[in-house]
């Protein structure tokens, strides 16, 4: 019965390879989020898709693309995979509105590159 | 700019004390403001939110946090902490209007310890 899942959850690679995370929410939500938490727990929006359109693309190297196939899933793909780019990975989701609305994560994708 | 400050990277409490967070917010637009706890290895999970209705608003736990506008805070309280509150706790607000009105800029984030 979980809300929104991310699979894997643990990923360990080695620079210069690519990688995809793949997020699914059985909320019925419209928008789905791609947030990067890094060592010292911050926490910054990546991009955001909102009925399947991106709707937030913050500055965020080209490497990564998000696709999302339809409302319920939101998958990022990581290109050339750097050390920098380790961190954990949290997918959210929310009804879009207002900026009201709750945002429910998932439990992250912990991604080391070596 | 929306931005989020949280006094305090690191609280240590007493088991049974009040527990205190600082968050203090600038905003451009109307600010919604968030709390959210992430337990160790975990998700973020909302503990309340202000969405301009009222200016003391509960969550789940036992936390309360109060809105100040003439102080631009939004600190989280909770009268005794108990041993299960030891986690990091994430103030947010919202990002503004059009586009960014759906992002969380969230604050550095506070981990709090309890002392048994």
């Amino acid at each position: 019965d979980t809300a929104v899942s991310q699979t894997p959850k643990y990923l360990v690679t080695q620079m210069g390879n690519d990688k995809s995370i793949k997020c699914e929410q059985n909320l019925g939500h419209d928008t789905m989020y791609w947030y990067k938490q890094d060592s010292k727990k911050f926490l910054k929006i990546m991009f955001s898709y909102n009925n399947k359109e991106l709707i937030i693309n913050e500055t965020v190297p080209n490497r990564f693309s998000p696709k999302s196939p339809d409302k319920a899933h939101l998958n990022l793909h990581i290109n050339s995979l750097e050390l920098g780019d380790s961190a954990v990975y949290f997918c959210a989701s929310s009804h879009f509105g207002t900026g009201q609305e709750t945002q429910y994560f998932g439990p992250g994708t912990r991604l080391l590159v070596l | 700019a929306q931005s989020v400050t949280q006094l305090g990277s690191h609280v240590s409490v007493s088991e049974g004390a009040l527990v205190l967070l600082r968050c203090n917010y600038s905003s451009s637009v109307p600010p919604y403001l968030f709390w959210y706890v992430q337990y160790p290895n975990q998700g973020l999970q909302l503990l309340l939110k202000y969405t301009s209705a009222a200016t003391l608003v509960k969550g789940i736990n036992g936390f309360e946090a109060e809105f100040k506008k003439s102080e631009t805070s939004f600190h989280l309280t909770k009268p005794s902490a108990h041993m299960s509150d030891a986690a990091e706790y994430f103030c947010a607000v919202r990002g503004g209007y059009g586009g960014a009105t759906n992002k969380l800029i969230f604050g550095t984030g506070t981990l709090l310890a309890v002392q048994p």
